[in-house]
């Protein structure tokens, strides 16, 4: 079966960039899309398609896909990304998620 | 305005089923594949199954492979899941949930609206 493979924890300082990887073999070949869950709320898409962002999402927040690796980039964070982290992607007729990842703004 | 009502959640014994439903409203349902998936409060999100628009592509993962059945009724903007065969590791909050791509899924499938869940508990 495919496996996508996130950190389990990401600590970053307000203002700095935040980086979130998600591994799978030939990731590169499938598009991989992010979602940002706060405590007690349901997910919120944040990237699609590797780099789109959905309308409303701020610019800060981007991605990439190459290889092995996606990444979810979040630049100049602030205390209100602090969130859970999750990567999603499509193969062979089976939606597949990564363990997600918390962010921790300190 | 989208939105996805998820019901149907409840305390079930092992072994008995339950069936979960969806009503959605704001946007042309029969022009979008729907999905469930859970999440064991705490833990990562899990697919647990889709359907096209047109209920032709059915697709299940592993773990309800079986034993879940997924449904839609276009006429009443509804999404099913009936949930047979209930195990303890099937406790976890369902949400039902729309592929942004379109009727079908694929390369791409993208969820853009999330319901609030429904939980189910699986205990004796």
């Amino acid at each position: 079966s495919y496996d996508l493979t996130q950190p389990p924890s990401v600590s970053v300082s307000p203002g700095q960039t935040a980086s979130i990887t998600c591994s799978g073999d030939k990731l590169g070949d499938k598009y991989v899309c992010w979602y940002q869950q706060k405590p007690g709320q349901s997910p919120v898409l944040v990237i699609y398609q590797d780099t789109k962002r959905p309308s409303g999402i701020p610019d800060r927040f981007s991605g990439s896909n190459s290889g092995n690796t996606a990444t979810l980039t979040i630049s100049g964070t602030q205390a209100m990304d602090e969130a859970d982290y999750s990567c999603q992607a499509w193969d062979s007729s089976t939606v597949l998620f990564g363990g997600g990842t918390k962010l921790t703004v300190l | 305005e989208v939105q996805l009502v998820e019901s149907g959640g409840n305390l079930v014994q092992p072994g008995k089923s339950l069936r979960l439903s969806c009503a959605a409203s704001g946007f042309n349902f029969d022009d979008h594949a729907m999905h469930w998936v859970r999440q064991v409060p705490g833990k990562g999100l899990e697919w647990v199954s889709g359907i096209s628009w047109n209920s032709y592509s059915i697709d299940y993962g592993d773990s309800v492979k079986g034993r879940f059945i997924i449904s839609r009724d276009n006429a009443k903007n509804s999404l099913y899941l009936q949930m047979n065969s209930l195990r303890p590791e099937d406790t976890a909050l369902y949400y039902c949930v729309r592929d942004m791509v379109g009727p079908t899924s694929g390369v791409g499938t993208t969820f853009d609206y999330w319901g609030q869940g429904t939980l189910v508990t699986v205990s004796s």
